[in-house]
This record gives structure tokens, sequence and C-alpha cells, in this order.
């Protein structure tokens, strides 16, 4: 069974770069959930996707932007790099309605240093 | 706005000696809490879902249970295997459409041998 896939595994970039991150789901799963996780912090969460729309949003500028495709693939995108955003970025998959829905399941994350 | 606080940060244990970690919530009307086990540098790996006060759930050597207002985890007899941070999260009914995970800082949790 495949889990959460995601890449690259790290990624380091320049500040005022632009960065694109990718995530593919488990198998079965149709809705993708981006995190952020600072250093020694609970994951933060950033959107998810739906049915290829953004479902919900959390507290984070719109220079972060994601998409999901056709196959449930999504990707994150994050313009005008600041130093604050070096963290690990996680995607976690789910089902998108039903009574297993409410559980997330995770990628191993993308940790992307800002220099 | 949804809270989430885990005790302790960080909790040594020898070998065999039983323990429990903490995560108290307050969140406007509970859909699910969440226990998660994250490694060094990779990605949350889920353990245990809680609906409501009164239900446990049993894994190995970990046990969860759930009460209105905080969420216990249990490690009996712990090994140095289940060194790890272990990750409390909340979801909030909020008239469903909310759908985020809101994390706790976590408990680094080191079992020596």
């Amino acid at each position: 069974d495949a889990g959460v896939t995601q890449s690259p595994t790290h990624l380091i970039k320049t500040r005022g770069q632009q960065v694109t991150l990718r995530c593919s789901p488990k198998s079965g799963h149709d809705t993708v959930s981006w995190y952020q996780q600072a250093l020694g912090q609970g994951p933060q969460f950033i959107f998810q996707y739906y049915e290829e729309e953004e479902r919900q949003r959390g507290n984070f500028p719109d220079r972060f932007s994601g998409h999901q495709f056709p196959n449930y693939s999504s990707e994150l995108n994050v313009n005008a790099l600041l130093l604050g955003d070096s963290a690990l970025y996680l995607c976690a998959s789910s089902l998108g309605s039903g009574v297993r829905s409410y559980e997330q399941y995770f990628g191993p994350g993308t940790r992307l240093t800002v220099t | 706005e949804d809270q989430v606080t885990q005790s302790p940060e960080a909790l040594r244990l020898q070998e065999g000696e039983s323990s429990s970690l903490n995560c108290s919530y307050t969140v406007s009307g509970l859909r699910g809490l969440f226990w998660y086990r994250q490694d060094p540098g990779k990605g949350p790996e889920f353990l245990f879902t809680l609906y409501s006060a009164g239900e446990e759930k049993e894994k190995e050597r970990l046990k969860a249970t759930l009460t209105k207002k905080e969420s216990f985890l249990h490690i009996t007899a712990p090994k140095p295997e289940d060194s790890a941070t272990y990750l409390c999260a909340v979801q909030a009914e909020s008239g469903g459409s909310n759908y985020k995970l809101t994390f706790g800082k976590g408990t680094l949790l080191t079992v020596n041998p």
C-alpha cells in the first residue's frame, strides 16, 4: 500500500526566490493538506485541497499557494521566500468524506532552507 | 481559537518505567483527537483517533484515553525504540466546514536502556 510521498527531500533556496514542493497522496485518498513545521514546534495548517479546489486555508499569506491535479496529487508554491520560511513542509492525505475522513496521514516532508 | 497544550515538554524514562503524557485541549466542539509519533526529521506517524469522552484505544505498549478536557497517552514498560516526539492534535466541529488539525508542540520522549 503506497503511502504519502513528497519531493524533493531537501531544498536550499535564497531569499526572494520561489519554490514548488510536490505531494502524492496515499492510495485511495483524494484530499491533500499542507502543513509547515518549524523546529521544535507542532505542524501549522497551511491549506487543504479537495476536488481540485482550496477547501480551507490557515493563517498564511498569499505568498503561499497551491494546486491539486485530477490524479489528486498536489503542489505547494511559495513566492518571495523569507528566512522565516525555513521549515519542514508536510503533506497529509485523507478521504474527502465518510467515516474515516478525519484521519490524516503524513508524508516524510520536505526540508526547506532559505539563506 | 482551538488550543492544544502538551506536557511535559520532555520526558526521560528508564526502559520498563511506565509513564503518561498529557494533552489538554480547548475546542468549540470536538470532532476528533489524534495522537502521532514523529521521529527526528521525518513526518508524523498516525497512532490513534479518539472521538468521545471515555473512549480508549490501545496499540502494543501505548494506550490513549480521552476526557472532555484532556487526553493521556500511557506508555507501559517502554523500550528504547519508543523514543520519539509524540504529537497531539484536535479537529473541531465548526459547523462541518473545518478540516484542519491543530497541533500541540509535542512531548519529546527518551527511553534509556
